[in-house]
């Protein structure tokens, strides 16, 4: 069992640029969801892909956009990158498919920042 | 408001107390009730995982739902300096993509 694993583990943008965030699930594990942190703040809900579709998105514009691969690893893609975009971006997999049994499983996440 | 409100703490107790973490939420929906545990920096960790309503026991850990107030609880016996971290509330409705709603965590101090 490997876990989740993200890369990169930090990352510094310009405002404007575009940035791609990187996802290995858990193995066997087909669903991915993606959630961004801020400071002080609660994961939120972005996107879930489910067998390379996604099933689901939170409150978050366009330029928030994702891809799963038949591998079920998965890919977080922000164009147009803005300040507020600064967090911590966390990547879950779940066994069950879209069920939370025993809950999802997290990487430790990505940092982002913003300049 | 939130759909998931969680004080934010700090929460500072002795080694050896008792804590209790609390959440309170609006959506009726709720079904899956979790509590993630989270170093600095790193990623939450699932600590308990719940059902609907009842209670559920882990170790020095115990979770509680319940729907009737809209109100779960965690409690955390002999608490260790090792606990310090921040706790976050998770829910989940039964909708397709059993997203989860966090609460903003509480931040956990145990002094030694």
């Amino acid at each position: 069992e490997t876990g989740v694993t993200q890369s990169p583990t930090h990352l510094i943008k310009t405002r404007g640029q575009q940035v791609t965030l990187r996802c290995s699930s858990q193995s066997g594990h087909n669903t991915v969801s993606w959630y961004q942190q801020a400071l002080g703040q609660g994961p939120q809900f972005i996107f879930q892909y489910y067998r390379e579709e996604e099933n689901g998105r939170g409150n978050f514009p366009p330029r928030f956009s994702g891809l799963q691969f038949p591998n079920y690893s998965s890919e977080l893609n922000v164009n147009a990158l803005e300040l507020d975009d600064s967090a911590l971006y966390l990547c879950a997999s779940s066994l069950e498919g879209m069920r939370p049994n025993g809950g999802y499983t997290f990487g430790s996440g990505t940092r982002l920042t913003v300049v | 408001q939130k759909e998931v409100e969680q004080d934010p703490g700090p929460l500072s107790v002795p080694e050896g107390a008792i804590v209790s973490l609390n959440c309170t939420y609006s959506n009726s929906a709720f079904q899956y009730f979790m509590w993630y545990r989270q170093y600095s920096r790193k990623g939450p960790e699932l600590l308990m995982y719940t059902y609907s309503s009842g209670n559920k026991e882990d170790g020095r850990f115990t979770a509680q739902v319940d729907k009737s107030s809209k109100y779960i609880s965690l409690f955390i016996r002999d608490s260790q300096p090792s606990d310090s971290a921040t706790y976050l509330c998770a829910m989940s409705a039964m909708d397709s993509s059993y997203k989860l709603i966090f609460g903003s965590g509480t931040r956990l101090l145990v002094r030694p």
